[in-house]
């Protein structure tokens, strides 16, 4: 199994509904992450989270929302969704604390379609 | 704020042909830096990082990059390159708080 996994890979949604977008991880890291890609701007950070009771706001988090279920799961929602949050969505994972190497663990991504 | 420029959003190039990829940052701190790869349909897969000591840091596939302090660069390069390099290459900066921030990419498109 991947350390990092998200669910679906794939969704198409209609503009206005709800959808909410999982990451659950095995790696044991506290932190994780969510990040949206779109073509020419790079990843960008849309919450983040250094624990359970830790979250926090990204560079991009307008019409999104978070739930960090536990230290291994940390959700995405989308309210109302709307043609521009059509992207790739990535989950993330790291430890600084435990490993040192300060990198992340991605997931697979998932790939969302407003329409 | 930190942030990453990578000043080619695309770069093609022939087998075993040599490849830079150029990677610049602003930080008025210490800097730890990052190259990622994205190989098509795939996550993001951490090919090598700069932390501290040597400024040159290579990967297992051959490819390398160097820290220059002075030009605030992490150019990323590779000797000679191979079909199965073709992908998206970005370059990150961690900030003190853990965050990573992410360049907007380079496609690397290798042709036989």
């Amino acid at each position: 199994d991947a350390d990092v996994t998200q669910t679906p890979r794939n969704r198409i949604t209609k503009t206005g509904k709800r959808i909410m977008l999982e990451c659950s991880q095995t790696k044991g890291h506290d932190r994780m992450y969510w990040y949206r890609q779109d073509p020419g701007l790079g990843l960008r950070l849309i919450y983040y989270s250094f624990d359970v009771k830790d979250i926090n706001k990204g560079e991009i988090s307008d019409g999104y929302s978070v739930s960090r279920q536990a230290q291994a799961k940390f959700s995405l929602s989308l309210e109302s969704a709307i043609p521009n949050q059509t992207a790739l969505y990535f989950c993330a994972t790291s430890d600084p604390d435990r490993n040192f190497n300060y990198g992340y663990t991605f997931g697979s991504g998932t790939r969302l379609t407003v329409v | 704020a930190q942030s990453v420029t990578q000043l080619d959003s695309q770069v093609p190039v022939f087998e075993e042909a040599p490849v830079e990829l150029r990677c610049n940052y602003s930080s008025s701190v210490s800097v730890y830096l990052f190259w990622y790869v994205q190989y098509p349909n795939q996550g993001l897969q951490l090919l090598l990082k700069y932390l501290s000591g040597s400024t040159l840091v290579e990967s297992i596939n051959g490819f390398e990059a160097e820290f220059n302090k002075s030009q605030t660069s992490f150019h990323l390069r590779k000797p000679s390159v191979h079909i199965s390099d073709t992908a998206e290459y970005f370059c990150a900066v961690r900030e003190y708080t853990d965050k990573l921030i992410f360049g907007t990419g380079t496609r690397l498109q290798v042709f036989p």
